[in-house]
């Protein structure tokens, strides 16, 4: 069964940073394209950033270019978002995500709140 | 960017009813289209990708068509497990999703 456990949300004052985490399992992760998605409290669906199955590319929304950092670390089949200089509109749930061109799997979501 | 209209934002219906979710993309997204289903509190789970293909493990009551700009969900024969939000997403050309559509039973 596959299973994507993400870790590390909260709260944080803006321009701080936090990293996100996502403990997979089930399936062979080296083998897959990962991606994060979030959504704004009452809102809809984001695509974040997307890294290839080898961490060689990684992709990115216009908004968290710069700012945030996808990466994995295979030998662990954990997939990270380093977020840096965080604003009041990241403030969402973040999910992990198996990235087939569609998300087929999901993770539970972790809360990430930025306020002062 | 391509955009996603998706239509009705809400919708009731009886328990046994078809209910129809449209999306419509702002240009032709040449069927790379999934539809995702919400529910309250939950993430969201796959149901249909590549427009018309069911995932693994989905009730066949879902099905999903449609082509160049215009696609559709179907759920025939309405069940209370699925009162939900439902959300469209294209991925022609990066990744984008649709408003959602909130199904509430009447």
């Amino acid at each position: 069964e596959v299973q994507l456990v993400e870790s590390g949300g909260g709260l944080v004052q803006p321009g701080r940073s936090m990293k996100l985490s996502c403990a997979a399992s089930g399936f062979t992760f080296n083998n897959y394209d990962m991606a994060w998605v979030c959504q704004a409290p009452k809102k809809g669906l984001e695509w974040v950033a997307t890294i290839s199955y080898d961490g060689s590319s990684t992709y990115y929304r216009d908004s968290v270019k710069g700012r945030f950092t996808i990466s994995r670390d295979n030998a662990k089949s954990t997939l990270y978002l380093q977020m840096d200089s965080l604003r009041s509109e990241d403030t969402a749930t973040y999910y992990c995500a198996r990235h087939r061109n569609y998300f087929d799997y999901w993770g539970q979501g972790v809360m990430v709140t930025v306020s002062s | 960017d391509i955009q996603m209209t998706q239509s009705p934002a809400s919708l009731s219906a009886s328990l046994g009813e078809t209910v129809t979710i449209e999306c419509r993309a702002s240009e032709d997204i040449y069927n790379g289209l999934a539809w995702y289903q919400q529910k309250p509190g939950k993430s969201p789970q796959l149901l249909i990708y590549n427009a018309n293909s069911l995932h693994t493990g989905v009730p066949s009551r879902f099905s999903g068509s449609g082509s160049g700009t215009q696609y559709s969900l179907k759920i025939n024969s309405l069940q209370s497990e699925d009162v939900a939000s439902y959300f469209c997403q294209q991925y022609y050309d990066y990744h984008t999703f649709g408003a959602g559509t909130k199904l509430e039973l009447k």
